[in-house]
């Protein structure tokens, strides 16, 4: 069965330094997804993908935020200047589209900033 | 902004009795509710969705109710079992906002033996 893949499950990294979260999603799914979820509280959206540009974003998801999709498969989250708060679990989700709401998640990348 | 609040937070039963778990909503213009279901170390795993269009839908031991009018929808277990024990999120989304979803703080079902 088909799954959405991230990599790399755990990040640790210095405040200020840049990361990038990668995703694999679905192979024939055409809208990608981000959202965040700081222990104890809620999943929060971040952003959504399609045809190769942002559609929707939060409040979250400001200038130090990007997304690409580099090649056929990737989906990438970067954060320029990490800061403490932007430690928490990243999930990415994609979704076939077409009126279809199902959004299938990957894993999870555990993103630590010191 | 739509908001989507969850309850309750834990929730234990016996095996083989029935789980509920309830989601009110804020905005009346989300249509699309599913419900995720999260092992430990796992993503969010969806279990079963609704549409507004629809007042109930099944799926083996699963069922989801929604009510527009009071704008709240709810999951519901029956005949559980060891495997059910996992944190549930309830979320809301509308199709005009690409399916963004806003979720439930979640509920974390314990199955006792």
């Amino acid at each position: 069965e088909p799954e959405v893949t991230q990599t790399p499950s755990h990040q640790v990294t210095q405040m200020g330094q840049e990361v990038i979260l990668r995703c694999v999603p679905i192979s024939n799914h055409l809208y990608f997804y981000w959202y965040r979820q700081i222990l104890g509280q809620k999943v929060e959206f971040l952003v959504s993908f399609y045809n190769n540009e942002i559609s929707e974003k939060s409040e979250i998801f400001d200038d130090q935020f990007s997304v690409e999709r580099p090649d056929g498969s990737n989906f990438t989250l970067k954060i320029r200047s990490t800061k403490l708060e932007d430690s928490a679990m990243y999930f990415c989700a994609s979704s076939v589209g077409g009126g279809r709401g199902e959004q299938f998640f990957g894993p999870g990348t555990r993103l630590t900033v010191l | 902004g739509e908001n989507v609040e969850q309850h309750p937070s834990t929730l234990s039963v016996q095996e083989g009795d029935s789980a509920v778990i309830k989601c009110t909503y804020s905005d009346s213009a989300s249509n699309y509710f599913p419900w995720y279901k999260q092992e430990l170390g796992k993503g969010p795993q969806l279990i079963i969705d609704i549409r507004s269009n629809v007042g109930e839908k099944k799926d083996q031991r699963i069922a989801v109710t929604l009510n527009k009018t009071a704008k709240h929808f709810s999951l519901h277990i029956t005949e559980t079992q060891p495997e059910d024990s996992a944190v549930y999120f309830c979320a809301a989304s509308r199709v005009d906002s690409n399916y963004q979803l806003i979720w439930g703080a979640g509920t974390k079902l314990i199955i006792k033996p």
